[in-house]
């Protein structure tokens, strides 16, 4: 069965420093879609990056970048240059085309940044 | 102006009370979602639509129906709440030309709690 795990339910980081919430799947679909989603203390919920399955390159946006290792089927976010607005719930979710085209979430990391 | 819309933003009921939560979206989307929030769980698929005239059973869908009355508009209803049903709940929308990079776009959370 297709399967998402974020195993950490909680993360600190300094301000200034990087970060990476780990996110691992499980599906024998080889063509999926995966997904990092925000959300801040306010509850709405923010696309932050994508990265797909036949991608060649990790996924890069600005501050973000997915560390997308097919083999180990992981797909980790990484947070540069932490800011104090960088703390919020985050959520790994991945697409699996053989799954009806769901959405289907990890149960999310809190990241905290501190000063 | 928010392009998913969720009315009301907040709502509290008792127990065996019947009540709808309504979603619309301007964004010309197809498909139509509703997942529910849970500290510690993520967010679980409860129904989805992906046009007017389909309906589907997301992984928890006992004790909600769905209408979906029109393109823009996708209502979900709790016919007797019961206590275990207070949650945040989304609505979200997505585009399914973008293949696998179908990313969903949410409205602003509806906070249900059933007293």
């Amino acid at each position: 069965a297709q399967k998402i795990t974020q195993t950490q339910p909680g993360m600190f980081v300094q301000e200034k420093e990087a970060v990476t919430l780990d996110c691992t799947y499980d599906t024998s679909d080889p063509s999926y879609g995966l997904f990092w989603y925000k959300q801040p203390s306010s509850g709405e919920m923010i696309f932050l990056i994508y990265q797909g399955s036949y991608d060649q390159q990790n996924a890069t946006e600005g501050r973000y970048s997915l560390n997308f290792q097919k083999a180990r089927k992981s797909a980790n976010l990484v947070i540069s240059a932490s800011q104090l607005g960088d703390s919020a719930m985050y959520f790994c979710a991945m697409r699996f085309t053989g799954g009806g085209n769901k959405l289907t979430f990890g149960t999310g990391t809190q990241l905290k940044v501190e000063l | 102006d928010a392009d998913v819309t969720q009315t009301p933003r907040n709502r509290i009921t008792k127990t065996g009370k019947r009540i709808m939560l309504e979603c619309s979206q301007t964004k010309g989307h197809d498909r139509m979602y509703w997942y529910r929030q849970d500290p510690g769980l993520g967010l679980r698929l409860i129904y989805y639509s992906f046009d007017v005239k389909d309906i589907n059973k997301g992984e928890i869908s006992d004790g909600y129906s769905v209408s979906r009355q029109a393109q823009a508009k996708f209502s979900l209803s709790l016919e007797s709440a019961i206590p275990n049903q207070t949650a945040l709940y989304f609505c979200a929308t997505s585009d399914p030309s973008r293949g696998n990079n179908e990313k969903l776009f949410f409205g602003s959370g509806t906070q249900l709690s059933v007293l």
